[in-house]
């Protein structure tokens, strides 16, 4: 089955600075990668997600890229935000009935 | 989101109890799944639905059940609660290869 590794577990940048999340995944045959924020005591929510037909996506602060080849996903937060504080979940889906494997979650902390 | 209800928000259960988590959505979504969040293991899939009557095993199957007879509802059974079974569920639905939205999860303590 898919296994989806992610790195860092915790992660402090300063107010400003930019935040790098990596994700690698196993299955060859994943092909859309989606990233959720979860803040403390709510639901995970979707910020941003990328397919396999392209190599980055943008919105706003935020951005995802994607080597295919090396099987690893990356989620850049730039100028972060104390309001960027939050659990960072990546996944990768499988071809089997639309599951998602997660990744074990980056603790962001954004310090004013 | 509103169109993905849980409930209850918070249940405290005795060992031993049966107890069902309630999951609904608006969407008609073909897809349902629940998922347990404990520290240190991140989101581990239960069960999932591909639509009405169809279900199938996630990850960490064992001592639930669910059913789905109405494509809306998703119900999760934990037929004899045990305190490995603590933790934060959450529902999801979703349509063929689209992102899941999540409800809004349920807190369960198993005492």
């Amino acid at each position: 089955g898919e296994n989806v590794e992610q790195h860092p577990s915790t992660l402090s940048v300063q107010e400003g600075d930019s935040a790098v999340i990596k994700c690698t995944y196993s299955d060859s045959a994943s092909n859309y990668f989606p990233w959720y924020k979860q803040e403390l005591g709510k639901r995970p929510q979707l910020i941003i997600d990328i397919r396999s037909n392209v190599g980055e996506k943008k919105d706003q602060r935020i951005a995802v890229t994607l080597n295919k080849t090396a099987k690893h996903f990356s989620l850049h937060i730039t100028e972060t935000q104390p309001e960027d504080s939050a659990v960072y979940f990546c996944a990768a889906n499988t071809n089997t009935g639309n599951q998602f494997y997660f990744g074990t979650g980056t603790s962001l902390t954004v310090i004013p | 989101d509103a169109g993905i209800t849980q409930s209850p928000r918070y249940k405290i259960t005795e060992t031993g109890r049966q107890v069902t988590l309630m999951c609904h959505q608006t969407w008609s979504h073909s897809y349902m799944f629940w998922y347990r969040q404990d520290l240190g293991h991140g989101l581990r899939l239960i069960y999932y639905s591909a639509a009405a009557d169809i279900t199938d095993k996630g990850e960490v199957p064992d001592g639930y059940v669910v059913s789905r007879s109405k494509t809306e509802n998703f119900p999760l059974t934990l037929e004899s609660a045990t305190r490995s079974q603590t933790s934060v569920y959450f529902c999801a639905s979703s349509e063929t290869q689209g992102p899941y939205t999540f409800g809004s999860g349920t807190r369960l303590t198993v005492v």
